[in-house]
């Protein structure tokens, strides 16, 4: 079974540093990947997948990951964080051989941007 | 993002009470989830409609009864929940074999049983 590993629970970073938050799944089987933002007291809102082509996948807000197989990772980098980056950030992978809906999620990284 | 809207957003409830959480999609999706989020724990998938049947009930206690009438509405009924129930509760949309499945995210009601 497919399983998602965020290693860091929380990484405090000062506004304008670059950052990279790190995920690694279990599987080397087909897989759609996925990076989720959740601000306090909302919902999940997808910042960007992979389903195929291009490793290199940009999102929303000037954050974009990359699609590791060999390293089975999908790391999330920007370059520059803002305050407003604060947030909870989810990797999510779900089987594309695996019809049955499951989107496995890791634990999350609390990232904290500091003046 | 209103694609995806959940009310009541935040509900306290005795352990007596019934209640229901509501979550209507307007993407035209034709699968939708029910997740519980706890502090400190992983999100957990709780229900999954697809074509308005039930495809998943992930060991749920019988306290949480969903209904879906239709592919854009998806109810949670609450009955004689325990405090442990307390947690965010997410309903999430996506449209069936294509876009890879991507699921949407409503903003949550948060259920605090007392």
């Amino acid at each position: 079974a497919q399983s998602v590993t965020q290693l860091d629970s929380q990484v405090p970073v000062f506004e304008e540093a670059p950052v990279e938050l790190r995920c690694n799944y279990s599987s080397s089987v087909s897989v759609y990947l996925f990076w989720y933002v959740q601000y306090p007291n909302q919902g999940l809102q997808l910042l960007l997948k992979y389903l195929s082509g291009s490793t290199l996948v940009k999102g929303i807000n000037g954050f974009e990951a990359e699609f590791n197989k060999s390293q089975t990772s999908f790391h999330l980098r920007k370059p520059s964080v803002h305050i407003s980056d604060t947030a909870e950030y989810f990797c999510a992978v779900s089987d594309r051989e695996d019809s049955s809906y499951k989107l496995i999620f890791g634990s999350g990284t609390r990232l904290l941007v500091r003046p | 993002e209103t694609g995806v809207t959940q009310t009541p957003r935040h509900l306290v409830m005795g352990m007596t009470n019934k209640k229901s959480l509501k979550c209507e999609q307007h993407l035209g999706h034709n699968a939708m989830y029910w997740y519980k989020q706890s502090a400190k724990k992983p999100l957990e998938l709780m229900f999954v409609y697809s074509l308005e049947e039930r495809v998943e009930n992930n060991s749920v206690p019988s306290r949480f009864s969903p209904e879906c009438p239709n592919s854009s509405h998806l109810f949670l009924h609450l009955h004689t929940l325990q405090p442990e129930d307390s947690a965010l509760y997410l309903c999430a949309s996506s449209q069936e074999g294509t876009d890879g499945d991507t699921q949407y995210f409503g903003p949550g009601t948060r259920l605090t049983v007392l």
